[in-house]
């Protein structure tokens, strides 16, 4: 297997809805990422695990919560979002922490909020 | 901090033209340079890292440290090069790497 797999593909949820994103590999990669990509813009940064430990939070607002209940697994939990948070979110992850490999992306799950 | 600028939002040529995309980067070290390719409806995937020195689907990349420039170069363009281009550089923030990307050239090929 070396895809990531995210899931769910589409989601719309109201702006007082809970729901998570998941994001699976089976790579035996050691470091998940979560990036946010806007129509037409690159892929930003949210959130960094190596090692299942979160080591980087680029700011991101509190209703978006990162999971990684173990080293193949990370969640994205979101709560209480805003219409501007509409946009594709990516899962990412790479062969070791430094990521000298590159990364491999997830197909991503694009998010509406009504 | 490192960061990428690819000057071009949109870039057209014609099938079988050459094609270049420009990349430039800021670091005070040596950067780990990337490009990505993000075809319609697929996901973002990547093309090739500097440090292997490699040509992947006939797309080449030197690093020009001289103008700080990581220009991705192709000598006959096909139509299915038509894709979204990221220009990425690897950077160690908080304990971990992350990849900044730049905000893209669009390659239209025409036919």
């Amino acid at each position: 297997d070396t895809e990531v797999t995210q899931t769910p593909k589409h989601l719309v949820m109201g702006m007082t809805n809970k729901k998570s994103l998941k994001c699976e590999q089976h790579m035996g990669h050691r470091a998940m990422y979560w990036y946010k990509q806007k129509a037409k813009k690159p892929p930003e940064l949210m959130f960094v695990y190596s090692y299942e430990k979160l080591s980087i939070n680029e700011s991101v607002p509190s209703r978006f919560s990162p999971e990684c209940p173990n080293s193949s697994l990370l969640n994205l939990h979101l709560h209480a979002l805003q219409p501007e948070d509409s946009a594709l979110y990516l899962c990412a992850s790479s062969q070791d922490v430094a990521g000298n490999y590159g990364y491999t992306f997830g197909s991503g799950t694009r998010l509406t909020v009504v | 901090a490192q960061r990428v600028t690819q000057p071009e939002k949109l870039l057209s040529v014609f099938k079988g033209a050459p094609v270049e995309l420009k990349c430039n980067y800021s670091y005070s070290g040596s950067p780990e340079l990337f490009w990505y390719v993000q075809y319609s409806r697929q996901r973002l995937q990547l093309l090739l890292r500097h440090i292997s020195r490699e040509s992947i689907k006939g797309f080449t990349a030197d690093l020009n440290k001289g103008e700080t420039s990581f220009h991705l170069k192709k000598p006959s363009a096909l139509v299915s090069d038509s894709a979204l281009y990221f220009c990425a550089v690897r950077d160690w923030v908080g304990g971990a790497n992350n990849l900044f990307f730049g905000t893209g050239t669009r390659l239209t090929v025409i036919p």
